[in-house]
């Protein structure tokens, strides 16, 4: 089946404790985004890949790396998370061709 | 730069009404748009999608938006509400197909009530 798939989907942390959410798909897609849900803000783009070793900040990119060295996946590391950083992420990917992006199912992060 | 600009952050209907969500876009280049729905706890699915070719578009659960490029806009309509189409709803536009950044609107919760 084709999909993104994201782990964990729930986590809690404290501040300042180094983490990282995973992003792997398995349809063979260039480009890959991470996004942050928040209410009232809809989805913000954090960092974008659009091919191996090819990453580029997106809108809300502060705090936030990210690394591809695999074309199936797209790691986001929070190197010192902080309170504001509790969000819903999500994953994506997409090629060209008219078909869209699909994404995981998202993880949830809370830092207290 | 990209936009894109849902009005009303909640719309209330009853079950067989008409759904409309409204969505209005920028872009310095010609659009692809996309509306996506998150249901609670779950992840985004998109629901259709306008590339190139007929400005109606028909997507899955019986929506359905119209890309109309004098208004800017992608407004997505159901004839009859089902309780089931309870969820959140976003618009979001894109450069090309799949290979840039997708921007979002801020979403538009729907209740459906009996």
């Amino acid at each position: 089946e084709a999909q993104v798939t994201q782990n964990p989907r729930y986590l809690i942390t404290v501040t300042g404790k180094k983490l990282t959410v995973t992003c792997s798909q398995n349809m063979n897609h260039e480009y890959m985004s991470w996004y942050r849900q928040d209410p009232g803000l809809g989805l913000r783009q954090i960092y974008y890949s659009m091919n191996v070793e090819v990453t580029d900040k997106g809108d809300v990119p502060e705090g936030y790396k990210v690394s591809r060295k695999e074309k199936r996946n797209f790691p986001l590391i929070l190197e010192s998370p902080s309170p504001n950083q509790t969000s819903l992420y999500f994953c994506a990917s997409s090629n060209q061709g008219g078909h869209g992006y699909t994404f995981g199912s998202g993880t949830r992060l809370t830092v207290v | 730069a990209q936009s894109v600009t849902q009005l009303g952050s909640h719309v209330s209907v009853s079950e067989g009404a008409l759904v409309l969500l409204r969505c209005n876009y920028s872009s310095s280049v010609p659009p692809y748009l996309f509306w996506y729905v998150q249901y609670p706890n779950q992840g985004l699915q998109l629901l259709l999608k306008y590339t190139t070719g007929a400005t109606l578009v028909k997507g899955i659960n019986g929506f359905e938006a119209e890309f109309k490029k004098s208004e800017t806009s992608f407004h997505l309509t159901k004839p009859s509400a089902h309780m089931s189409d309870a969820a959140e709803y976003f618009c979001a536009v894109s450069e090309n197909s799949g290979y840039s950044t997708l921007t979002f609107g801020k979403g538009t919760m729907l209740l459906v009530s009996p």
